[in-house]
């Protein structure tokens, strides 16, 4: 079975300082990571994706995140916090050439001025 | 843009009734999904299709159906709705292949029982 763990209901960080956004994997196949986020009153937009290839990824909003096999962890930085940045941030799996994917429990974001 | 449209953005039932919720995606998607999120317990997947008419279980199918007769079109339906299903529920749509890995999502029908 499959699942994903993000360490953190809620992340608070300063305007301007890194934003750090933990997940941890299990799967006993090659997974691909996912990482969402979700605005209020929205629905949820990708922000990056691993499937293959280079283990760093960057996504839009000047998210990367990285993939560490060793480590089962796909954590979504940012150098600098921005207030836009304020959401709901989701990790999400998908392993073994099946459609489904889980997702973690969501981490929220408040960014103070 | 990929559009996914959820008819109802809001909807109060009472416990009991029959729920239909209707999703409906206009990129010619193979997949389909229904969602249900909860605070603190993240998205949990109640079914998905990948095909007319074929569907699976996710991992919390129990007290709902699915329906996809047509392929742009993924109906949840609660057959008697309970309190416990007072919930956010999300639709999502993908194509199949692995170089277009993304969900699409509705924005969300907000469905309060009871």
């Amino acid at each position: 079975a499959q699942s994903v763990t993000q360490l953190g209901s809620h992340v608070s960080v300063s305007e301007g300082a890194l934003v750090l956004l933990r997940c941890n994997y299990s799967s006993s196949v090659p997974p691909y990571l996912f990482w969402y986020v979700q605005y209020p009153n929205q629905g949820l937009q990708l922000l990056l994706k691993y499937t293959t290839g280079a283990t760093l990824v960057k996504g839009i909003n000047g998210f990367e995140a990285e993939f560490k096999k060793s480590e089962t962890s796909f954590h979504l930085t940012k150098p600098s916090a921005h207030m836009s940045d304020a959401a709901e941030y989701f990790c999400a799996l998908k392993a073994g050439g099946y459609q489904k994917v889980t997702f973690g429990t969501g981490t929220k974001l408040q960014v103070i001025p | 843009d990929v559009k996914v449209t959820q008819s109802s953005r809001y909807l109060v039932k009472r416990t009991g009734e029959k729920v239909f919720l209707e999703c409906v995606q206009d990129m010619d998607h193979e997949n389909m999904f229904w969602y249900r999120q909860d605070p603190g317990l993240g998205l949990r997947l109640i079914y998905f299709s990948y095909d007319v008419k074929m569907k699976e279980k996710g991992d919390i199918p129990e007290g709902y159906s699915v329906s996809r007769e047509k392929k742009e079109r993924f109906s949840l339906i609660l057959e008697s709705a309970s309190t416990n299903q007072t919930s956010m529920y999300l639709c999502a749509s993908s194509p199949t292949g692995a170089t277009n890995e993304k969900l699409f999502f509705g924005s969300g029908t907000q469905l309060s029982v009871l």
